[in-house]
């Protein structure tokens, strides 16, 4: 079946380490994303990819990195310069670049830093 | 701007009564609106979506909504809750001239359903 796959599920990260979450879809899709979403805030963007090799930032990318060598494939990178990265993410696709609003997203990775 | 304002931030109803989620825009042209909902430490799935079309539009699982312009007003009704319609529900506007991509997402409406 054709979807969206998020590792890990959960992750546990001390304070100064980086960590990379996956995501990897097997729609075909053009464009990727990766939102945070926080208790009672609602989705907030942090970067998306259009193409292979091409990002960019959305509106707290701040502390993060990403990467798309594949098209399959647009992983996130928590750095240390997070401030707060205790957060539940959340990887998605498009077909059309995001313009008809038709996202499909992974199961989500959360993150808490001890 | 574009904005989008969801009314309640929790709705609890009874299993089989009517269920109502408010969704107010911000928009100065006719928007593109969508639902979407989450259950519990899942991602996000769309339950309906309104393009311009049909003003009342009919998603999964028996929702529906009607984009009524001149209250700019998305909301998401359903007749009968069912115990596995509790979950959280975003409405969310597509904007023109930001970002590609970056769909604004109200704070989300979380559903409780009451055997």
């Amino acid at each position: 079946d054709g979807g969206i796959t998020q590792s890990p599920k959960y992750l546990f990260r001390k304070e100064g380490q980086n960590v990379t979450l996956s995501c990897e879809q097997n729609l075909n899709h053009d464009a990727m994303y990766w939102y945070r979403q926080d208790p009672g805030q609602g989705l907030r963007l942090i970067y998306y990819s259009q193409i292979v090799n091409d990002f960019q930032k959305g509106d707290i990318a701040e502390g993060y990195s990403v990467s798309r060598e594949k098209k399959e494939s647009f992983p996130l990178t928590v750095t240390s310069a997070q401030k707060n990265p205790t957060a539940f993410y959340l990887c998605a696709s498009s077909s059309q670049g995001g313009y008809t609003g038709e996202l499909f997203f992974g199961e989500g990775s959360r993150l808490t830093v001890l | 701007a574009q904005s989008v304002t969801q009314l309640d931030s929790h709705v609890s109803v009874s299993e089989g009564t009517p269920v109502l989620l408010r969704c107010n825009y911000s928009s100065s042209y006719s928007p593109s609106l969508f639902w979407y909902v989450q259950h519990p430490n899942k991602g996000l799935q769309l339950l309906l979506k309104y393009t311009s079309a049909a003003t009342l539009v009919k998603g999964i699982n028996g929702f529906e909504a009607e984009f009524k312009k001149s209250e700019t007003s998305f909301h998401l009704t359903k007749p009968s809750a069912h115990m596995s319609d509790a979950a959280e529900y975003f409405c969310v506007v597509v904007p023109r001239g930001g970002s590609q991509g970056n769909l604004i997402f109200g704070k989300g409406t979380k559903l409780s359903v009451k055997p």
